[in-house]
């Protein structure tokens, strides 16, 4: 599989502040995504980050609270805006359709832990 | 409303015992079922179905797929305590979205 990489793997922020999340492909992939976890709970999807497009946000996710950029094949950001301990979670890029592997499989990064106080 | 149900929520087995974990689905526009292993942070991709009745293998795990039922289970024989995680379940729709179950948390006793 591809490696994929996510900066920062942990955060500790204020209430109040931003964080942009990176996540990078060391190939080129058709698809990426973006997820959230939260304490105790399974993963839900944020939005599908299209390249060279605004990102296609899931029901209850809106873009002035998490703006997300892709602006190549293996590259992508999420911001968390406007941080409150509400969003405190992991939050984990995933990427399909990885070059020379084929669809129909999705394969995460390492995730980034935040702590909003 | 799409949606993925697992079970049981948590599973505590000895060491060298053999646990089945089931996975119901309720999907529009279904493309395939994936399953993951998640030990921290990361989800690590264990399995993908497509087709009905054709079992996967890795090991000592294995996953089948019935899409008449809506349900898939994945098998974990001789189980080790490093077996001991959140097993995941997933669903695939036509835009490759996953929609997630909740997980069973499965522990390994020595």
């Amino acid at each position: 599989s591809a490696v994929i990489s996510q900066k920062p793997s942990r955060d500790i922020c204020q209430r109040g502040t931003s964080l942009t999340i990176q996540c990078q492909v060391d190939s080129q992939v058709t698809m990426m995504f973006w997820y959230r976890q939260q304490p105790g709970q399974s993963l839900t999807l944020i939005a599908t980050a299209n390249q060279g497009s605004e990102a296609t946000y899931e029901s209850g996710f809106v873009i002035d609270k998490f703006p997300i950029s892709r602006p190549n094949l293996t590259f992508s950001t999420l911001t968390v805006s406007n941080m409150s301990p509400e969003d405190s979670s992991i939050y984990l890029c995933s990427v399909e359709g990885i070059q020379g592997r084929g669809t129909d499989t999705q394969y995460f990064g390492p995730g980034t832990r935040l702590t909003v106080l | 409303e799409d949606k993925v149900v697992q079970s049981p929520l948590s599973l505590v087995v000895h060491e060298g015992d053999t646990v089945t974990l089931n996975c119901s689905y309720e999907v529009t526009n279904f493309r395939s079922l994936l399953w993951y292993k998640q030990e921290k942070k990361a989800p690590t991709f264990l399995f993908m179905l497509t087709s009905s009745g054709i079992e996967k293998k890795s090991g000592r795990l294995s996953s089948i797929l019935d899409k008449k039922e809506l349900f898939s289970i994945l098998n974990i024989t001789a189980t080790q305590t490093g077996d001991s995680a959140i097993y995941l379940c997933a669903t695939m729709d036509s835009s490759y979205k996953l929609i997630f179950g909740s997980g069973t948390r499965l522990l390994v006793r020595p």
